[in-house]
């Protein structure tokens, strides 16, 4: 049982835009900023939006962040079949002790 | 280029012990907090433990605290993960991730390619 809640699948045509929730409490989402990541399959995660709606270099505009009280939201537009992956949210929590924690994961299939 | 190696995973008795090593390179190692984050096979991300850049703070997840140790070396680079008292459920793909903070916001960037740990008799 993961702390943040994401759907475990989205799915969408190529060209068509796609949007993943993670939701949360004000221990984490709430009091922190969301990262979002990437994991193609057979690879390690990487960083696809941090600080609630920023994109490091290199990745397009067709991914966006947002986030607004407990939840966050990841954005594809455009999808490609390369989009085809697992993504997290994550943040840091404090409720007890600090951690860090993420969701459950989404597998996004491009039809 | 900012890399990040792990080594040390294979296959342990439920019990036993293992060392786990993420070897950093391409960025000034003893400026940043680092992290271990496992995955289990077919499972999602699950947060391990974070030590800070001078190994002042350590945090771990409920699930190992007591068994594991994490530790780092910044003469040399690199994290280091000790698990003892391993149990079946340890099984994942052991991440080191850097952990960069601007303000209040943290992020992980980058992850090393994984290092599998399996527990099994």
């Amino acid at each position: 049982q993961s702390v943040l809640t994401q759907p475990p699948s989205v799915s969408a045509a190529p060209g068509q835009k796609v949007t993943i929730s993670c939701s949360g409490s004000s221990s984490n989402i709430g009091n922190n900023y969301v990262s979002w990541y990437q994991q193609l399959p057979g690879t390690a995660p990487k960083l696809l939006i941090y600080d609630n709606n920023k994109r490091p270099s290199g990745i397009p505009d067709r991914f966006s962040g947002s986030k607004s009280g407990t939840s966050a939201t990841l954005g594809i537009t455009g999808l490609q079949t390369g989009d085809e992956a697992d993504y997290y949210c994550g943040t840091w929590d404090s409720s007890l002790s600090a951690r860090g924690v993420f969701g459950g994961g989404t597998k996004l299939t491009v039809l | 280029e900012v890399q990040l190696v792990e080594s040390g995973g294979g296959l342990v008795q439920p019990g036993g012990s293992l060392r786990l090593s993420c070897a950093a390179s391409g960025f000034t190692f003893s400026s940043y907090s680092m992290n271990w984050v496992r995955q289990a096979p077919g499972k999602g991300l699950e947060w391990v433990s974070y030590i800070s850049s001078s190994s002042s703070t350590i945090y771990y997840a409920d699930s190992v605290k007591g068994r594991f140790t994490i530790s780092r070396d910044n003469a040399k680079n690199s994290l280091y993960l000790q698990m003892n008292s391993l149990r079946d459920e340890d099984t994942a793909v052991y991440y080191c991730a850097r952990e960069v903070v601007v303000a209040a916001a943290r992020w992980f960037d980058p992850w090393g390619q994984g290092t599998l740990v399996t527990v099994s008799s």
